[in-house]
């Protein structure tokens, strides 16, 4: 298994940057794509797709959401977090058979 | 627009099989894609248990292949979940979900089914 680790959660004041880090046991790139993917999930509600590869902006998510990061080091960034953010975070991988971090519960400081 | 929701028993009893269903309109399961079966279980652990492809190959998670089948019928659209002799550690919301092909993320989930194992 590849191993997705996240810290638990993050405490962020409304109009700052949050900052959400990934990661992995392993490396996640391959041929050039980065195999690391982010979803947000509100309670009773399904995950919602936010970043595939690394870095690309899923449809109708909002320019505010950002990924970056290669091998086994990523983050999501939210800039600027708006009250709506607040939520749990999961990054996922599949340069293997897919596996999710622990998720990171974004709070209001 | 694509839809997927799950369905099937809330409670199943130890030792059982645990048995979903998977509806998808506004897509054709044939068409494209691998559709695959994810659980989120007490406490936030995620868990992707296999999917079943657009051909009807199928490919699951080592640490459940010999307990997972997933299937599909073509002429209701719809996917299915067997798990077989489930215990208390089963118990989880079970999503349906639509997978990009081998890059693998999921953009399209339903709404997810709590299934509780227990006597």
């Amino acid at each position: 298994d590849i191993v997705l680790t996240q810290s638990p959660a993050l405490a962020v004041s409304l109009e700052q940057r949050a900052t959400i880090s990934c990661k992995t046991s392993q490396n996640v790139d391959n041929y050039g794509i980065s195999y690391m993917h982010w979803y947000q999930q509100k309670p009773g509600q399904q995950p919602k797709l936010l970043i595939y590869e690394g870095s690309n902006l899923a449809s109708g998510i909002p320019a505010r959401f950002s990924g970056s990061g290669s091998g086994t080091d990523f983050t999501l960034t939210i800039d600027p977090v708006e009250a709506d953010d607040i939520a749990t975070y999961y990054c996922q991988q599949s340069k293997d058979y897919p596996t999710f971090g622990a998720g990171t519960k974004l709070e209001l400081k | 627009e694509i839809q997927l929701q799950e369905s099937g028993p809330g409670l199943v009893k130890p030792s059982q099989s645990l048995s979903l269903t998977c509806s998808v309109t506004g897509y054709t399961i044939t068409s494209g894609y691998d559709w695959s079966w994810i659980r989120k279980f007490p406490g936030n652990k995620m868990e992707w248990m296999g999917y079943i492809s657009n051909s009807g190959s199928t490919n699951y998670n080592p640490s459940l292949k010999i307990r997972i089948s997933i299937t599909r019928d073509t002429s209701k659209n719809q996917f299915f979940l067997q798990l077989n002799s489930v215990t208390t550690e089963d118990t989880a919301t079970y999503y349906c979900a639509r997978g990009y092909y081998s890059s693998y993320w999921f953009a399209y989930w339903g709404q997810g089914t709590l299934v509780t194992v227990s006597s």
